[in-house]
């Protein structure tokens, strides 16, 4: 049972360009979802969080969206950067006392030069 | 430099053979996760440590166990692999609060051959 869902294996860019990459989840007790970035033969990074008591978290270029109702948040990026291409994951996690958190399968963003 | 330590970076094994990752902690941090991530897959939780004590299990195989220490640095043991273990295994450490997420250790490659 996939609980974080990250339908879209792969996303390609032109640079300058804003980048969106979407997560979905099913369990209504996720309180709070993160963004990781990860290079190859590196561990992910922390990226973005966003707490269920929001539904936009920005940091320079990146913003996070939440939409509690549909279940769904999304990653912008703006404007895209050729440093910017990885793997990002999706993760969320709940209030149950152990903050381990379940990630998507991950999008592959190429941004183009 | 995460300040997460993982060991060894590269590991070639048999099929019945027994393994050990692992892992230092960035300093100060308690927590340790340990993820398993299979080609095309997501990042699995397998098993989450507090200050030596287990305190949440994933979709960790009774073939695998894992401890950690006093001086707080975790070991991941996997025995009797079989070749779908073969694998990235990754270790994240936190101070056990949600904000700012996990940081994360480079990996531990397993090749189960």
């Amino acid at each position: 049972d996939q609980q974080v869902k990250q339908n879209s294996p792969s996303l390609s860019v032109q640079e300058g360009r804003i980048s969106i990459l979407n997560c979905d989840y099913t369990n209504s007790m996720f309180d709070y979802f993160l963004w990781y970035k990860k290079y190859p033969a590196e561990g992910p990074t922390f990226l973005i969080s966003i707490s269920s008591i929001k539904d936009k978290n920005e940091d320079g270029r990146f913003t996070v969206f939440l939409n509690k109702s549909a279940k769904h948040l999304s990653l912008h990026i703006v404007p895209s950067q050729p440093g910017d291409s990885a793997v990002y994951f999706c993760a969320a996690t709940g209030s149950s006392g152990t903050y381990k958190y379940i990630f998507g399968t991950g999008t592959r963003l190429k941004v183009l030069a | 430099d995460s300040g997460v330590t993982q060991t060894p970076k590269h590991l070639i094994t048999a099929t019945g053979q027994r393994v050990t990752l692992r892992c230092s902690p960035r300093s100060g941090d308690l927590s340790v996760y340990w993820y398993q991530q299979s080609l095309d897959q997501g990042l699995q939780f397998l098993i989450h440590y507090y200050n030596g004590e287990e305190r949440a299990k994933g979709n960790i195989l009774e073939r695998f166990s894992a401890q950690q220490f006093p001086d707080l640095h975790s070991e991941l043991n996997l025995s009797s692999l079989e070749l779908g273990d073969s694998a990235l295994y990754f270790c994240a450490s936190s101070v056990s609060t949600r904000g700012g997420g996990y940081t994360f250790g480079s990996g531990t490659r397993l090749t189960v051959v």
